[in-house]
Formats: C-alpha cells, sequence, structure tokens
C-alpha cells in the first residue's frame, strides 16, 4: 500500500526556518512527482512546492517562492521542504502528496503542523 | 491567475435527498478533480479527469462539467458523505489551485 508519513513539523519563531520530511513506501518513489500542500487553520488548501521525479525541476508559488525549498533522495525515498523566514501566515498542516495525472494529487500523508510565533 | 469559487460554501441535506455543489472557475480549465476529506483526516482523491471516480467511492456520487463550470452530485444523501468537498485544477501558473471548499452536513 501507498504509505507518506510526514514529519518534523513544530513551534519556530518568526523568521526561523524549518525543515520538513516526507518519508514514501509501497511504490516506486523515482518515477512520480510529489507536491507539498499546505492547510490553513481556515482549511484553506494551497500547494506550496512541487518537484518532478528526478528532482531537477521545482515549482513554487509567488507566497512562497524564494523562502521554500523543495528536494528529494530517490535512494531513501523521502521527500524534503526547507522553509526559511518564516511568516505567521505560514501557520498551517503541511501534507506530502503524490502527483497523478492529469495532475491531481492520489494520495496524501497524515500531515505535520507547523506553527509560526512571535 | 485561475481562481475556483464553490458554492455553497455549507450545505445540508437529508437522508436520500439529491445534492448538487458546484466549483466555478475564474477562465476555462480542461479538467478539475475533487477531494473529500473528512475531520481530522487528510484530503481524499475522489473524483479526478472531472467525471472519474476513484477506487471505492460509491457509485451514487458523480462529476460533471466543462469550461468554467463543473459540479459533484450525489444522487442519494447518506450520512457517511457528510465532509468537505473540494474541488482543484491545473494550468500553467500557478500550477495548482483549489477551491474553498463545500462542507456537507446530514439534516
Amino acid at each position: 500500500d501507498v504509505k507518506l508519513v510526514e514529519s518534523g513539523g513544530g513551534l519556530v519563531k518568526l523568521g526561523g526556518s524549518l525543515k520538513l520530511s516526507c518519508a514514501a513506501s509501497g511504490f516506486t518513489f523515482s518515477s512520480y512527482y510529489m507536491s507539498w500542500v499546505r492547510q490553513t487553520p481556515e482549511k484553506r488548501l494551497e500547494l506550496v512546492a512541487a518537484i518532478n521525479s528526478n528532482g531537477g525541476s521545482t515549482y513554487y508559488p509567488d507566497t512562497v517562492k524564494g523562502r521554500f525549498t523543495i528536494s528529494r533522495d530517490n535512494a531513501k525515498n523521502t521527500l524534503y521542504l526547507q522553509m526559511s523566514s518564516l511568516k505567521s501566515e505560514d501557520t498551517a498542516l503541511y501534507y506530502c502528496a503524490r502527483r497523478e495525472l492529469p495532475y491531481y494529487f492520489d494520495y496524501w500523508g497524515q500531515g505535520t503542523t507547523l506553527t509560526v510565533s512571535s | 491567475q485561475i481562481v475556483l469559487t464553490q458554492s455553497p460554501a455549507i450545505m445540508s441535506a437529508s437522508p436520500g435527498e439529491k445534492v448538487t455543489m458546484t466549483c466555478s472557475a475564474s477562465s476555462s480549465v480542461s479538467y478539475m478533480h475533487w477531494y473529500q476529506q473528512k475531520s481530522g483526516t487528510s484530503p481524499k482523491r475522489w473524483i479526478y479527469d472531472t467525471s472519474k471516480l476513484a477506487s471505492g467511492v460509491p457509485a451514487r456520487f458523480s462529476g460533471s462539467g466543462s469550461g468554467t463550470s463543473y459540479s459533484l452530485t450525489i444522487s442519494s444523501m447518506e450520512a457517511e458523505d457528510a465532509a468537505t468537498y473540494y474541488c482543484q485544477q491545473w494550468s500553467s501558473n500557478p500550477m495548482y489551485t483549489f477551491g474553498g471548499g463545500t462542507k456537507l452536513e446530514i439534516k
């Protein structure tokens, strides 16, 4: 069975940094595009980063561009999200999700929570 | 950028009632996807490529639409269908956007 397990969330001060991880199992990780999607306290969903199967291409929306970096280690079946210059509006539940065609997310992890406070 | 607007934001239905919720896109999109989320759990793929049901989704669900207007319909509401439903599309920029969700409650 496909399994995605996020970790690394926590409480961080404004301007701080944090790195999230997502351990994948049950499928050929290196064959899939992967993404991080966050859910705000208001329950809004927002994609914050996407990466292709070999890690050579990434995408970020303007809201996090320059502050977040997505990466992957296909040998370890692990996806990462390095976050820096954190703002209060980054407070959310962060999900790791597998992308399927035509461009939707077929599996989601259970999420890890980031709280940014002053 | 393409904005997805879901309506209504909250609705309730009695068991056996037909339910329809809509997702309106600010510009034409090629297909729409839907997710179901119950309290305390992660979103689940529910309907993809506008009208294809994900594995395990009951046949009482259906999806339809084209261009800027899409909908999710439940032919006969059941208690287990109470959840929040989100639509999602893909375009060039921003790549993926989600609607604000429709919360469906059982009467």
